[in-house]
């Protein structure tokens, strides 16, 4: 079975700041790894994706997150935060070739001027 | 191109009403979901196609039925519904199998009451 683990249901920032948003995950199997964002009143949208190529994945609007086997973790990261990042985001993990995608329980991010 | 649409987007229902949501894609994608979406609990899946014609279970499936009679179409239908059925639907889809083909294309989502 798969799931996921978001460490912190709210977390706020200040622009400019740091964002680091945590996810840890459980597979059986080597995992594809996925964050999507998702803002007001509308549906989620990827952000970035592992799927056992480069450990450091690099996605949009400036994210990256990177993949640790060690730790189990796929923490998502930028170096600094806009008002236009504050959305929810959602870590989520498939086994390889899998047809489903198991979300965790989301982070809403909070950037303050 | 439209991408994912849900109707509706919003619907109030009496306990023990029925109701059908409707989702269409004009990607082509063979794979379809339903997602509920619900506060501290994420997205959780209740049912999921891989194919025209399919349909299977997932997380959360009491309560609710799927069909897939077309390939763009996968429709969600609650028979009596419940107040524990209030959540936001979110209905997505992906191209199929492989590492191109991972990436899910959500609807803007369907928030639905049961009084």
């Amino acid at each position: 079975a798969q799931s996921v683990t978001q460490l912190g249901s709210h977390v706020s920032v200040s622009e400019g700041a740091l964002v680091l948003l945590r996810c840890n995950y459980s597979s059986s199997v080597p995992p594809y790894l996925f964050w999507y964002v998702q803002y007001p009143n509308q549906g989620l949208q990827l952000l970035l994706k592992y799927t056992s190529a480069a450990t450091l994945v690099k996605g949009i609007n400036g994210f990256e997150a990177e993949f640790k086997k060690s730790e189990t973790s796929f923490h998502l990261t930028k170096p600094s935060a806009h008002m236009s990042d504050a959305a929810e985001y959602f870590c989520a993990v498939s086994e390889s070739s899998g047809s489903r995608l198991t979300f965790g329980e989301g982070t809403q991010l909070t950037v303050n001027p | 191109n439209a991408g994912v649409t849900q109707t509706p987007k919003f619907r109030v229902l009496k306990t023990g009403q029925s109701m059908t949501l409707l989702c269409a894609q004009d990607m082509n994608h063979e794979y379809m979901y339903w997602y509920r979406q619900d506060p501290g609990m994420g997205l959780r899946l209740i049912h999921y196609s891989v194919g025209e014609g399919t349909t299977a279970k997932g997380e959360v499936p009491d309560g609710y039925n799927v069909s897939r009679l077309k390939k763009q179409n996968f429709l969600l239908g609650l028979e009596s519904a419940a107040p524990s059925q209030t959540s936001v639907y979110f209905c997505a889809s992906r191209a199929g199998r492989g590492l191109s083909n991972e990436k899910l294309f959500f609807g803007s989502g369907t928030q639905l009451s049961v009084l």
